[in-house]
């Protein structure tokens, strides 16, 4: 099984600041990584898929990178609509998918 | 537009046996592989189970192996999880999702508690 380990577990941010998220994976899973959004109560969405590809409406703001084992979702400008848990998910291993267990971005 | 609708949660006693439901519209159900992903009571998100466009291979995560089994009726366009022998740590909120890298097709979700 491809472990992703999401860092870190918790982000602190103010509105207008850059956010970085990482995600690395137990072994290669060369560009097929995904990040999704979730707010409470909500379904996941798809922000970036295929390590750097921005989902069909999703902001410019919004910007994924890495290959192999190692990830990054930026943010480059934090809109109060932002602050919410971001999960990474590959599917290199399809169609046993995994996901990281979230990077939970909140307002400081 | 693509709509996925999850039905058939409740709540049921360790042991129990529950079957959902996604009733799914908008597209061409039977060209496309289905997912089954669970999110327990303020926990990250966990994949369970998948079955291919015409139903020929599935996948199950070691977790519910032997005791959920996948299924889909193409010709009414719906996929289905029927789960046996509940734990308490199956209760979560189940979504149906379509298996489409570039796309984000996900249903709310339908809510399962295992518990006495």
């Amino acid at each position: 099984e491809i472990v992703l380990t999401q860092s870190p577990a918790t982000l602190s941010l103010s509105p207008g600041e850059r956010a970085t998220l990482s995600c690395r994976a137990s072994q290669s899973v060369s560009s097929y990584l995904a990040w999704y959004q979730q707010k409470p109560g909500q379904a996941p969405r798809l922000l970036i898929y295929d390590a750097s590809n921005r989902a069909t409406g999703i902001p410019a703001r919004f910007s994924g990178s890495g290959s192999g084992t190692d990830f990054t979702l930026t943010i480059s400008s934090l809109e109060p609509e932002d602050f919410a848990v971001y999960y990474c998910q590959q599917r290199s291993n399809w169609p046993l998918i995994t996901f990281g267990q979230g990077t939970r971005l909140e307002i400081k | 537009q693509v709509q996925l609708v999850e039905s058939g949660g409740g709540v049921v006693q360790p042991g129990g046996s529950l079957r959902l439901s996604c009733a799914a519209s908008g597209f061409t159900f039977s060209s496309y592989g289905m997912h089954w992903v669970r999110q327990a009571p303020g926990k990250g998100l966990e994949w369970v189970a998948f079955i291919r466009y015409d139903g020929s291979n599935k996948y199950y995560a070691d977790s519910v192996k032997g005791r959920f089994t996948i299924s889909r009726d193409n010709s009414k366009n719906t996929l289905y999880l029927q789960m046996n022998s509940l734990r308490a740590e199956d209760t979560a909120v189940y979504y149906c999702a379509k298996d489409d890298p570039g796309g984000d097709y996900w249903g709310q979700g339908t809510l399962v508690t295992v518990s006495s």
